[in-house]
């Protein structure tokens, strides 16, 4: 069973510009969450996906918004980037509603210049 | 405030020694408890999981975690440690005293390096 994909892996962008990230869950999954980890914040919770709905977010500014297709695939999109926007972010799955185990990508790398 | 600790920032191994990587956690109740480990530059690796039952649970890797209520800790050990479980470990909260869903909280982290 094929794992986590997330694309691209790595990726600059300019201050002002906005960014997607895309993150395709195991199959059968239906949540997908999203994190940021830098390494003055940690691993820190951005929001939730579930059967296309939102049911859950961080706190995190409006920039950062996210979607999630009726394949279970998942968008993850930060706007007016700032510096303080480079990290790796990180998408992980999950086959239930709630409580069940996560299962993680290999992240995308953002660095904003 | 609910939180995940992980005290050990750092932590330093001679390979064949015994490992044990604590984590404590400050929720009313008993959470769903996770470890996962992390190498440069990748993604989490689950390690292991508590959901309720047996205390201690075995994961992959060889390694084990032992779910103490009474001192709201799930401590990660592993009996002999190998030079490839250099890493940064993950202990981490979820369930519904999280937030709901799937969402995690994640401790701080603690970055095993071990030596030869």
């Amino acid at each position: 069973k094929a794992g986590v994909t997330q694309t691209p892996r790595y990726l600059i962008k300019t201050r002002g510009q906005q960014v997607t990230l895309s993150c395709s869950p195991i199959s059968g999954h239906r949540s997908v969450s999203w994190y940021q980890q830098t390494p003055g914040q940690g691993l820190q919770f951005l929001f939730e996906y579930f059967s296309e709905t939102q049911r859950n977010k961080g706190n995190f500014p409006g920039r950062f918004s996210g979607r999630q297709f009726s394949n279970s695939r998942s968008e993850m999109n930060v706007s007016t980037l700032e510096l303080g926007d480079s990290a790796l972010y990180l998408c992980a799955s999950s086959s239930q509603g709630t409580n069940t185990e996560a299962f993680f990508g290999q992240g995308t790398r953002l660095t904003v210049v | 405030a609910q939180s995940v600790t992980q005290p050990d920032i750092h932590i330093t191994v001679s390979e064949g020694a015994s490992l044990e990587l604590r984590c404590n956690y400050s929720y009313g109740a008993t959470p769903y408890l996770f470890w996962y480990v992390q190498s440069p530059g990748q993604g989490l690796q689950l390690l292991l999981k508590y959901f309720s039952g047996d205390t201690l649970v075995q994961g992959i890797k060889g390694f084990e975690a032992e779910f103490k209520r009474s001192q709201s800790s799930f401590n990660l050990r592993k009996p002999s440690v190998h030079w490839s479980d250099a890493a940064e470990y993950f202990c981490a909260v979820g369930g519904s005293l999280t937030g709901g869903g799937n969402k995690l909280t994640f401790g701080t982290g603690t970055q095993l390096k071990v030596e030869l």
